[in-house]
């Protein structure tokens, strides 16, 4: 079964460094979804891609945020710097046009300290 | 504008039914889900329903969908120790993005 894949699955940063997690989507799957989720609530979009277009970004704070997906394949997700509030599960889904939802990644658990 | 809630808990056993709700915001919804989330996992889909549907089974699940109180359910039957774990509801509306609920952890009990 096809999957997305992330990594690292764990990362653990200094407060003030630059953190990046990479996320390869489903093969065909032309939009691509970088959500948080911080422990004990639902998901929350981040960032939106179609191909390689950013569709929806409002929720990404651009300041020490960005987001990349050059080929309109896999993806990068950025933060510098890093802040102790952005510990979270950074997760990433894929999906096609219809109805079938998102097919998710296990997600990269990012721990500021 | 969009917010989706459900309550935060719920214990059941084994081998009874559970029934976990959600009640979301957006009338223009076009599709609603329910995920599954084990402990330090992704999200697994489990079924979705179409807004124009009232009721849908995979199973030993089922989806119900009150449109008009923007309450939906999903009822699994014959509850195991294996679906514990956080369920969430999300909403699909106009612009295409899902939105969450916050999640609620069914513990099932041997």
């Amino acid at each position: 079964e096809a999957e997305v894949a992330q990594s690292p699955r764990y990362k653990i940063t200094e407060k003030s460094q630059a953190v990046a997690f990479w996320c390869d989507p489903i093969s065909g799957h032309a939009t691509l979804y970088w959500y948080r989720q911080i422990l004990g609530q639902g998901p929350e979009l981040l960032v939106q891609f179609q191909d390689e277009s950013v569709v929806d970004d409002s929720q990404l704070p651009k300041d020490r945020f960005s987001a990349e997906r050059l080929k309109g394949v896999d993806s990068t997700l950025k933060i510098q710097p890093a802040e102790l509030g952005d510990s979270a599960m950074y997760l990433c889904a894929s999906s096609l046009q219809g109805p079938s939802g998102y097919t998710f990644g296990s997600g990269t658990r990012l721990t500021v300290v | 504008g969009e917010d989706v809630e459900q309550s935060l808990f719920l214990s059941v056993r084994e081998g009874d039914s559970s029934v976990i709700n959600c009640t979301y915001t957006d009338s223009s919804s076009t599709y609603l889900y329910w995920y599954k989330q084990e402990p330090g996992a992704g999200l697994q889909l489990l079924t979705y329903i179409f807004s124009n549907m009232d009721m849908k089974q995979d199973q030993r699940l089922t989806v119900l969908l009150n449109k008009k109180d923007k309450h939906l359910s999903l009822r699994i039957a014959d509850t195991q120790t294996g679906d514990s774990a956080i369920y969430f509801c999300a909403e699909r509306g106009a612009t295409n993005k899902l939105i969450f609920g916050t999640g609620t952890l069914l513990a099932v009990q041997p």
